[in-house]
């Protein structure tokens, strides 16, 4: 079973769209991410979730929306896509320990590669 | 500002042969630094975690030191082989919070 899941993996739409790609994580974790990798691979995170609840929001601009139904699963709708928006997004997930102590280790899914022509 | 950074940018190496790759870490505070293996169209993957008390962590041909007085990590790969051609990322991760640095990464190429 995979671990952390997001969908599409390839996503080619025209500037100016809306899109959305989904994620998932079987893990049982409280903290989900979504990172954006450039074409120079850096990845840099957008936003983080704890428990359905915003933790970390980057400079980002607010075309991007993420949407937490439960602590399983993290979406990312993206409003009017720009050509600079093309990148592979990644999804991810941590875990707390019973501590709270974060140990940091983070779960990825595969990406999904967006382009936007 | 909390940076970290990686050397070389990338590495080209013969099937066999041993590497070293570098990480510098300006982070505090500090709470644990990993090495991230990330093969062509996948996810990062965890390969080690350093926390400050530790010296040196082995996974199987990969080695992880961290030296949190310089702030310096390191990872070696012994006997590389085609499969290690990855890019490697060093993360590390803050005290307290939930942040996370990321390095830009070494691309490494295993030649057979």
């Amino acid at each position: 079973d995979t671990a952390v899941s997001q969908t599409p993996k390839y996503l080619v739409t025209q500037m100016g769209n809306d899109k959305s790609i989904k994620c998932e994580q079987n893990l049982g974790h409280d903290t989900m991410y979504w990172y954006k990798q450039d074409s120079k691979k850096f990845l840099k995170i957008m936003f983080s979730y704890n428990n359905k609840e915003l933790i970390i929001n980057e400079t980002v601009p607010n075309r991007f929306s993420p949407k937490s139904p439960d602590k399983a699963h993290l979406n990312l709708h993206i409003n009017s896509l720009e050509l600079g928006d093309s990148a592979v997004y990644f999804c991810a997930s941590s875990q707390r320990e019973g501590s709270g102590r974060d140990t940091g280790e983070l779960f990825f899914g595969e990406g999904s590669r967006l382009t936007v022509l | 500002k909390n940076q970290v950074e990686q050397s070389p940018q990338s590495l080209i190496i013969l099937e066999g042969k041993n590497c070293t790759l570098q990480c510098n870490y300006t982070v505090s505070p500090f709470s644990n630094l990993r090495w991230y293996k990330q093969d062509t169209g996948r996810g990062p993957v965890s390969l080690t975690i350093m926390t400050f008390s530790e010296n040196t962590k082995s996974n199987g041909r990969y080695t992880a030191t961290l030296d949190a007085d310089t702030k310096q990590s390191s990872l070696h790969i012994t006997a590389s082989q085609l499969s290690d051609s990855a890019s490697y990322i060093c993360v590390v991760h803050e005290g307290g919070g939930f942040k996370t640095i990321f390095g830009a990464g070494t691309r490494l190429f295993v030649k057979a």
